[in-house]
């Protein structure tokens, strides 16, 4: 079982470099959510989506952009990335909003 | 925006003790989670609540969700290395924001022998 799967697991990106951290399940969830995660810390919403064409801002949106074309794929998208932007980014799914949410494993990015 | 309080920030016990952690919200919750993570992992669910006042166990874990709706607390019954961990409370909030779900802080937890 696949279940939520990202790409890549570890990426490095020079200042103002643009990226996307793919992410993607075949659990047919409507509900998909990016966090990031600062060491020490807890998971801080960037952007979520309630159903393919639907997408909304978190707590953390700025910077980064996503889109939601389809039910299975949730990319995030990273224009210009600054230091600041360092941390591990997880990707999540869930049938609904109070279901159990299921995680990637997680990409580290390092912005230098 | 709500916030999600969770305490302790950390917590150093012993093989066998107990541990209790708790987290407030600054608005209503309809839906208390209860995540735990570990080293190098995504967050996986250990309890999920949906009623106020719902006391709901998961082996020696035990989660109860507060009466005023805005706050649970987890408690780990004589705990063991593979304890050790980050967990974290989550929730989805208010109805008028249903998707955001959203952690608290995390409570580190390290079990020594």
């Amino acid at each position: 079982n696949a279940g939520v799967t990202q790409t890549p697991k570890f990426r490095i990106l020079k200042i103002g470099q643009s990226m996307t951290l793919q992410c993607t399940q075949d659990m047919n969830h409507n509900y998909m959510y990016w966090y990031r995660q600062d060491p020490g810390m807890g998971l801080k919403l960037i952007y979520y989506s309630v159903g393919a064409g639907i997408t909304d801002k978190g707590e953390v949106p700025n910077g980064y952009n996503v889109s939601r074309s389809t039910t299975e794929d949730f990319p995030l998208r990273l224009e210009l990335a600054a230091p600041s932007q360092t941390s591990v980014y997880f990707c999540a799914s869930s049938s609904g909003p109070n279901t159990e949410a299921f995680f990637g494993q997680g990409t580290r990015l390092t912005v230098v | 925006g709500q916030q999600l309080n969770q305490s302790p920030q950390s917590m150093f016990i012993q093989e066998g003790e107990d541990v209790s952690m708790n987290c407030t919200s600054s608005s209503i919750f309809n839906t208390w989670l209860w995540y735990k993570q570990d080293p190098g992992e995504g967050p996986v669910l250990l309890i999920a609540l949906y009623k106020a006042g719902e006391l709901t166990s998961n082996g020696r874990l035990t989660a109860q969700f507060g009466i005023t709706r805005k706050d649970s607390f987890l408690n780990i019954s004589a705990s063991i290395p593979s304890d050790v961990g980050i967990y974290f409370c989550a929730g989805p909030g208010k109805a008028d924001s249903w998707g955001k779900l959203q952690f608290g802080a995390g409570t580190q937890v390290v079990v020594t022998p």
